[in-house]
């Protein structure tokens, strides 16, 4: 069965302190992997994917990296506006369906 | 702008009522989704479709019902036999195997 684990599930950094946040998955024949930042009371935004292992992507203070088991979220000297909650999803080869994990929640303090 | 537009954005049901949670969108994306959020939760798939006039369930399509008679428009009812409706109702869309853009949410409350 597909599955995604986010870890942790919840995150306090200060302003500045660099961190990562964990995506373990299983999936019969991965398509893609997903990042998604989502705000309160909103939808989530896309932010990357991520196809094969030893993919990376990169946008302003975030880095995405891919492995065959995990996917993280590096984030370098953050901001208080880079609080959100992270969702990290999978497509499987077999289906067009995203299976979601829970989340992280970032919080950042100034 | 190309996008995803779910309405209302609030959402109360009353005992025995059913209710229905409109997503449309001008992406023209072939698949459709809906996903229902709760604290604490991940998003959880309710019913998806891939193509117009098919459907399928997803993992918690028990008291849900769908239609896909547009490839434009992806209705979602929640019926009275849905015991516990009360979430943050998500709606997405995607390009066959392409990333999927969400709609920002219908939350339903029960009155």
């Amino acid at each position: 069965e597909d599955q995604v684990t986010q870890s942790p599930e919840a995150l306090r950094l200060q302003e500045g302190e660099s961190s990562s946040l964990n995506c373990s998955y299983t999936v019969s024949g991965l398509r893609g992997l997903f990042w998604y930042r989502q705000d309160p009371g909103k939808g989530p935004e896309f932010l990357f994917t991520l196809y094969s292992a030893g993919e990376e992507k990169e946008k302003e203070r975030l880095k995405a990296t891919l492995t065959k088991k995990e996917s993280f979220l590096h984030i370098t000297a953050p901001k208080p506006e880079d609080s959100a909650t992270y969702l990290c999803a999978v497509q499987g080869k077999e289906g067009g369906k995203l299976i979601f994990g829970q989340g992280t929640e970032l919080s950042v303090k100034p | 702008d190309g996008g995803i537009t779910q309405s209302p954005k609030y959402l109360f049901r009353k005992e025995g009522q059913n209710v229905t949670l409109s997503c449309e969108q001008n992406l023209n994306h072939d698949a459709m989704y809906w996903y229902r959020q709760d604290p604490g939760q991940g998003l959880r798939l309710i019913y998806y479709s891939q193509i117009v006039n098919d459907f399928q369930k997803g993992d918690i399509a028990e008291g849900y019902s769908v239609s896909r008679e547009k490839k434009e428009s992806f209705p979602l009812t929640v019926t009275s036999a849905q015991k516990n409706p009360t979430a943050f109702y998500l709606c997405a869309s995607s390009a066959h195997g392409g990333v999927g853009h969400f709609g920002d949410g219908t939350r339903l409350s029960i009155l």
